[in-house]
């Protein structure tokens, strides 16, 4: 069975610290990993996309890294900010388009 | 503007009642999908599609029912014989330049009275 599990499900963290999420996944024969962020009651806005030959991708404040072998992708945030409170889910992406999401991590930064 | 739209925002149901959930993409992609989401669990595949006038059962199906008459449009039923009905529903779809990722609507908020 196909399982993505994100630890921890909640953080709460001062704004300015480092952090990271971690997912995990049982099935390693993935296609591509992405990161999503989701604000309450919104759709889902991607953040990193990483191909299973990358070992890891950034944009701005965010890396994204991926360990096939196992089964462990990180999500790091640099120099937190209030506005990137949010849920953050971890999508694991088979090559029949089959996407496994994680039940996320909610995060809070406070000011 | 390319994208993917729900409609409504949100949505409220008797019980017994059968609602239509609208999603519409611009994208031309062939595949889209229907996911539900309840609170602190991930996305469940409800249904998907492929390709014009086809689709699949994903893990929930069962109380929902889809049609793909054009490439555009998704339509999600949700019947009376889904037996928890209120959750939140995003749709998405995919093209062959997606590299395997699904772009999401805005999602539906679903609450049966």
């Amino acid at each position: 069975k196909q399982e993505v599990t994100q630890i921890p499900a909640a953080l709460s963290v001062p704004e300015g610290e480092n952090l990271v999420l971690n997912c995990s996944f049982t099935d390693s024969a993935i296609y591509n990993l992405q990161w999503f962020r989701q604000d309450p009651g919104k759709g889902l806005t991607s953040l990193l996309l990483i191909q299973s030959s990358q070992r890891e991708q950034t944009s701005g404040r965010l890396n994204a890294s991926l360990d096939k072998s196992s089964g462990r992708s990180t999500l790091y945030i640099a120099a937190s900010q209030p506005g990137d409170s949010a849920t953050y889910l971890c999508a694991v992406i088979y090559n029949n388009n089959d996407m496994r999401f994680g039940a996320g991590t909610r995060l809070t930064v406070k000011p | 503007d390319g994208g993917i739209t729900q409609s409504p925002k949100y949505l409220f149901r008797k019980e017994g009642q059968n609602v239509t959930l609208s999603c519409e993409q611009n994208l031309n992609h062939d595949a889209m999908y229907w996911y539900r989401q309840d609170p602190g669990q991930g996305l469940r595949l409800i249904y998907y599609s492929q390709i014009v006038n086809d689709f699949q059962k994903g893990d929930i199906a069962e109380g929902y029912s889809v049609s793909r008459e054009k490439k555009e449009s998704f339509p999600l039923t949700v019947t009376s014989a889904q037996k928890n009905p209120t959750a939140f529903y995003l749709c998405a779809s995919s093209g062959a330049t997606s590299r395997g990722t699904q772009y999401f609507g805005p999602g539906t908020r679903l609450t049966v009275l």
